[in-house]
């Protein structure tokens, strides 16, 4: 596709309930990552894929977050038990390579809100 | 990565020139200079990166110290849609194992009709 394409755009869902958050990223790019920002706060790295491979997963948040991604295409973010504190725009971006000299395209995100 | 130094927020006239200043005193030769800048309620949008020459887009222009110890967006004429917060980031030039974009708290531009 032209660019990044994450949905929902919006998603509200009931504390405790699991959620998943679909990333398709940019057509040929290899690498993928995704944030989670808060509202006012700056963005928190959470994980990235080098194809279907994520190679550290440390910065995801609790051992309720995971990801995966299949065809070096799609990537999907699960939040399990959703917590009040896990309300946030949550973003992903995409890459040609993880190289320093290429640049990321963002999605516009999904904003969670857990009530 | 090497990390850099911003100032908290500035402000500029709109259709005036705006210079953006970052500080990376630490950085390393195949450390590349990256600028994003976030719209209100947007994501990040990619705006131009560098390694040792300056470069222009359609965009913005990046001037790069000759020591490389410092670099300055320069958006030519601003207009209020440039309102955005601005990030300074470096990136190292490795293969593998590389580390993503870490956002820092960048430069908040206010843009005054």
């Amino acid at each position: 596709g032209a660019g990044v394409s994450q949905s929902p755009s919006n998603k509200v869902t009931e504390k405790g309930k699991d959620v998943e958050l679909r990333c398709d990223p940019i057509s040929g790019h290899t690498a993928l990552y995704w944030y989670r920002q808060r509202l006012g706060q700056g963005l928190e790295f959470l994980i990235y894929f080098q194809g279907n491979s994520a190679p550290d997963k440390s910065g995801l948040p609790s051992d309720r977050f995971s990801a995966e991604r299949t065809g070096e295409s799609v990537s999907t973010l699960t939040i399990q038990r959703t917590q009040q504190e896990d309300s946030a725009v949550y973003l992903c971006a995409s890459s040609l390579d993880l190289r320093g000299n290429y640049g990321y395209t963002f999605g516009s995100g999904t904003r969670l809100t857990v009530v | 990565d090497a990390k850099t130094t911003q100032p908290n927020s500035m402000e500029s006239n709109e259709e005036e020139p705006v210079h953006l200043p970052c500080n990376h005193s630490t950085i390393s030769g195949t450390d590349y200079i990256h600028w994003y800048r976030q719209l209100p309620s947007q994501g990040p949008e990619y705006v131009i990166h560098g390694l040792t020459s300056n470069v222009n887009n359609r965009m913005a222009s990046l001037a790069i110290a000759e020591d490389r110890k410092s670099s300055t967006l320069i958006l030519h004429r601003a207009t209020l849609r440039d309102a955005a917060v601005y990030y300074c980031i470096l990136r190292g030039f490795r293969n593998s194992g590389n580390t993503p974009l870490v956002f820092g708290k960048g430069t908040r531009l206010s843009v005054i009709a």
